[in-house]
């Protein structure tokens, strides 16, 4: 077990439609990041937050946003979904710093769209 | 450009026998981290390894060994006398430190699936 948590751990929906997916970093991480792991797309980071501001982004939607509340959870809003965003989504956190401390991975989201 | 590369897309092997990742990267950056981690058919992440730039000494963990050689930007990932429950897919990571963030540069990944 890595400390951190994601909920749901399975989302089918339609397309069309509009999902939050939650993650609890590990206590006293102050990162959060957001990877997709599609089969045509391999693992892919998406945006990391640190502290409640955002640090970085990468290949993330127009469609998708993220935001890391006060408590240090953090959400990924996926809208207008797309049968192609059908993938695990994973979040991981780190300790406080950009110091490249290892990253703790999520037991993931894996979302169906239909 | 940042780039991991994991050639070796499926390997199978028997049990006992020893099996060797390759992992290949490309970077412009003199400080990086490289990281290996496991992902078994439950599908979460777990990590193994964090390796430095500057540290090319190699590193050995039970069973698990791992050779960093930065003349040929490779960092390999042996395993000893595989076992079952190493069944699983292998992601090879980068992570550079010059800019904001250390968001993690995954290769494409390697099964390895162990028989009895």
């Amino acid at each position: 077990d890595s400390g951190v948590t994601q909920t749901p751990k399975h989302l089918i929906t339609a397309t069309g439609q509009r999902v939050t997916l939650r993650c609890s970093p590990r206590s006293g991480d102050l990162s959060v990041y957001w990877y997709q792991q599609s089969l045509d797309q391999g693992l892919q980071f998406l945006i990391q937050y640190y502290n409640g501001e955002e640090r970085a982004k990468g290949n993330i939607l127009e469609r998708f946003s993220a935001q890391q509340f006060p408590d240090l959870h953090s959400e990924l809003n996926l809208s207008s979904l797309e049968l192609g965003d059908s993938a695990l989504y994973f979040c991981a956190s780190s300790s406080p710093g950009t110091a490249n401390y290892e990253q703790y991975f999520g037991p993931g989201t894996r979302l169906t769209v239909t | 450009a940042q780039k991991v590369t994991q050639a070796q897309t499926e390997i199978s092997v028997v049990e006992k026998e020893d099996v060797t990742l390759d992992c290949v990267y490309e970077t412009r950056d003199t400080t990086y981290y490289l990281f290996w981690y496991k992902q078994p058919p439950s599908g979460e992440l777990v990590f193994l390894i964090r390796r430095n730039s500057f540290d090319e000494q190699n590193e050995i963990s039970g069973r698990y060994s791992w050779n960093f050689q930065k003349s040929t930007s490779s960092f390999n990932f042996t395993i000893t006398a595989s076992q079952v429950v190493d069944s699983a897919v292998y992601f090879c990571a980068l992570s550079e430190r010059g800019g904001a963030t250390n968001k993690l540069i995954f290769g494409t990944g390697t099964l390895l699936a162990v028989q009895p």
